[in-house]
């Protein structure tokens, strides 16, 4: 069964930077692409950043471009958001999610973990 | 950058059809992905590929793509399908390529 489960949400001021993870079972984590996708309470789905099976390629929202990495470490099967210069619009859950199909770039995302709520205010 | 725009809201009886649509340029030369979220709980995919189920979803979900538009419609409507949708495409033509609507939110009256 495949499992997501994100940790790392707290409260931060504006300005601070925090690390979201994501650990991942059920499935061989280097064979599949990687997203992170936020959601402000009651608003839209807003893709954030996703990651290549093998860590070559990564792409980012413009809203959080140059602020936030991701990142991932197959040895521990986990996916990881790094995120500074944090705003106040950068409250939100943040979802880990995998993609449908193994070595593809451009797939559906098929498992969706629970997320984790940042809250950024001062 | 590619913009997907769907209805804020839908309204259906149930047993009745649901019709969600989301426009975007040429849209029916994309694979778009349909989804679906319930209030505090996590998306699940119910279409992908513009019309396949992912094993488990009901096939009174169902999707059609073509011209500007894309379609999800949601046969027989019961009370438990009420939820928010939202579309995504991949727009290869950009450096931020996941692109999702605005979502819908069904109502089954």
């Amino acid at each position: 069964e495949v499992q997501l489960v994100e940790s790392g949400g707290v409260v931060k001021q504006p300005g601070g930077s925090l690390k979201l993870s994501c650990a991942a079972t059920g499935f061989i984590f280097d064979d599949f692409t990687m997203h992170w996708v936020r959601q402000v309470p009651g608003k839209g789905l807003e893709w954030v950043s996703l990651i290549s099976w093998d860590g070559a390629r990564t792409y980012y929202a413009d809203s959080v471009k140059g602020r936030f990495t991701i990142s991932r470490d197959n040895s521990k099967n986990s996916l990881y958001l790094q995120m500074n210069s944090l705003r106040t619009e950068d409250t939100a859950f943040y979802y880990c999610a995998k993609s449908r199909l193994l070595h593809r770039l451009h797939s559906a995302c098929h498992y969706w973990g629970q997320g984790t709520l940042v809250t950024v205010s001062s | 950058s590619y913009v997907l725009t769907q209805p804020p809201s839908v309204s259906v009886a149930p047993g009745q059809t649901a019709r969600i649509t989301c426009g975007g340029n040429n849209i029916g030369i994309k694979r778009v992905h349909w989804y679906q979220q319930k209030p505090g709980q996590a998306p699940v995919l119910v279409v992908y590929d513009d019309s396949d189920r992912p094993s488990g979803i009901p096939e009174r979900f169902s999707g059609s793509n073509s011209g500007n538009t894309a379609t999800l419609t949601i046969g027989r409507v019961e009370a438990g399908d009420e939820a928010d949708y939202y579309c995504q495409v991949w727009d290869n033509r950009s450096d931020h390529p996941v692109v999702f609507g605005g979502g819908t939110k069904l109502t089954v009256l």
